[in-house]
Formats: structure tokens, C-alpha cells, sequence
């Protein structure tokens, strides 16, 4: 199947400083990517619909100036944490889906505690 | 908004055992999702299936489309099956958006 990869898989950074996520698909072209957050023991929530090209869209209560979202190629998304806090810290995971409506593909997650 | 409700919650079985997990969901959807996830949290993506069965391996998805539901069965269950099981349908008919159960974990026992 398709393979989606995300870096770093895990990231330990001090509050107020930026973290960088990348999701990139390797062998196929996908433009729309999707960003989710998990809490320990829980489902995972869809935080942003990331469009290659054109600017993301949140879901209600995410902040868009706190997680930007950017898909400048149709292999690569980055969801970047903005002055992190301790309850950033979370595992998140981007999914990418297959042209015409195809199958999403999942990334293995990044772990972000933030201290 | 699809409501999608996965059972049981947890499941513990025998090495071997028949292992099956149900999912229901609200709304008509074109195709639902299962996923695996491993206790380090990387998911993976097992089937996507708008009717019938697909198979692959040890693994059995089924869905019913009129009842609105779908099971996934491991037949001879091993120990590396262990994982949270998660089913995921569209949150409305023709919406990629996706509406996660709360996941079913197993746990098979040597």
C-alpha cells in the first residue's frame, strides 16, 4: 500500500518555542492531507483538512494561528506548533488521501511533549 | 454528524481464537474504514470497503450497508495482533472527512 511518513516521530521542546512537523507521501501524489491530534486513550480528532496549494481548514475550536498548516507540493504537509505549551503535548498524525476520493493513508505519528 | 460506536472495548483472547469486532455507524457512507494501531501509535490503514468482504491475509472486513454496520474478523489470532482496532466512516455521506470509533483493544495471550 502507500506509504506516508512523518518526521520527527518524536520531539521534546521547552514551552514558548516552535515545532516543526512533516508528513509527506512517498509514492503518491495527494493533494489533501489531513492533520489529527490523539489523546492518550483516546480517538483521534481531526484538527485541519490541508489542501495542497490553498490554505487549510480547521476544524471548530482548533487555532489557526497556533497550528499553521502549510501543503506546498502535493508530497508534503507541516503542521507547525506555535509557541508550545505542556498541553500541546500530544501525539499527532497525518493521514493522506489517494486522488478521487481513494483510501487515506496514515503516517506512524509524531510525539510532541512539550516541558 | 456520523456516530460511530465500536465493540467490545477491550478483548482478550487466546492464541488461535476467532477474533471478531463490530462497528456501527448513524450515517449512509460510501465507504468505511478499519485501522490498526500499535501500542507505539503508528497506525495503519487495513481495509476500506464500500460493500460485501475483502480479505487479506488473517484478516476478514465485512460490511452490511442497510444495517449500517461491519465486523472485522482475525482468524487464528496471534499474539502480534495485540493493537487497538479503530473503524472510521465518512462524518457525512460523500464528506472524506472521517468520524473515528473509540477503538477496540485486543490483547491475545500466548
Amino acid at each position: 500500500g502507500a506509504v506516508v511518513s512523518q518526521h520527527p516521530s518524536r520531539v521534546i521542546c521547552k514551552s514558548g518555542t516552535s515545532v516543526k512537523i512533516e508528513c509527506r507521501s512517498l509514492d503518491f501524489q495527494a493533494t489533501t492531507m489531513f492533520w489529527y491530534r490523539q489523546f492518550p486513550k483516546k480517538s483521534l480528532m481531526l484538527m485541519a483538512t490541508s489542501n495542497e496549494g490553498s490554505k487549510a481548514t480547521y476544524e471548530q475550536g482548533v487555532e489557526k494561528d497556533k497550528f499553521l498548516i502549510n501543503h506546498a507540493s502535493l508530497t508534503l504537509s507541516t503542521l507547525t506548533v506555535t509557541s508550545a505549551h505542556p498541553e500541546d503535548s500530544s501525539f499527532y498524525i497525518c493521514s493522506a488521501r489517494l486522488p478521487l476520493w481513494g483510501e487515506q493513508y496514515f503516517g506512524p505519528g509524531t510525539r510532541l511533549t512539550v516541558t | 454528524k456520523n456516530e460511530v460506536e465500536q465493540s467490545p472495548q477491550n478483548l482478550t483472547a487466546q492464541e488461535g481464537e476467532f477474533i471478531t469486532i463490530n462497528c456501527s455507524y448513524s450515517v449512509g457512507i460510501s465507504a468505511l474504514h478499519w485501522l490498526q494501531q500499535h501500542p507505539g501509535g503508528g497506525i495503519v490503514s487495513l481495509f476500506m470497503l464500500s460493500s460485501g468482504k475483502k480479505k487479506h491475509g488473517r484478516l476478514i472486513a465485512t460490511i452490511n450497508i442497510q444495517e449500517k454496520h461491519s465486523s472485522l474478523h482475525i482468524t487464528a489470532s496471534h499474539p502480534r495482533d495485540s493493537a487497538v482496532y479503530i473503524c472510521a466512516a465518512p462524518s457525512n455521506f460523500g464528506n472524506e472527512k472521517l468520524t473515528f470509533g473509540t477503538g477496540t483493544r485486543l490483547t491475545i495471550i500466548p
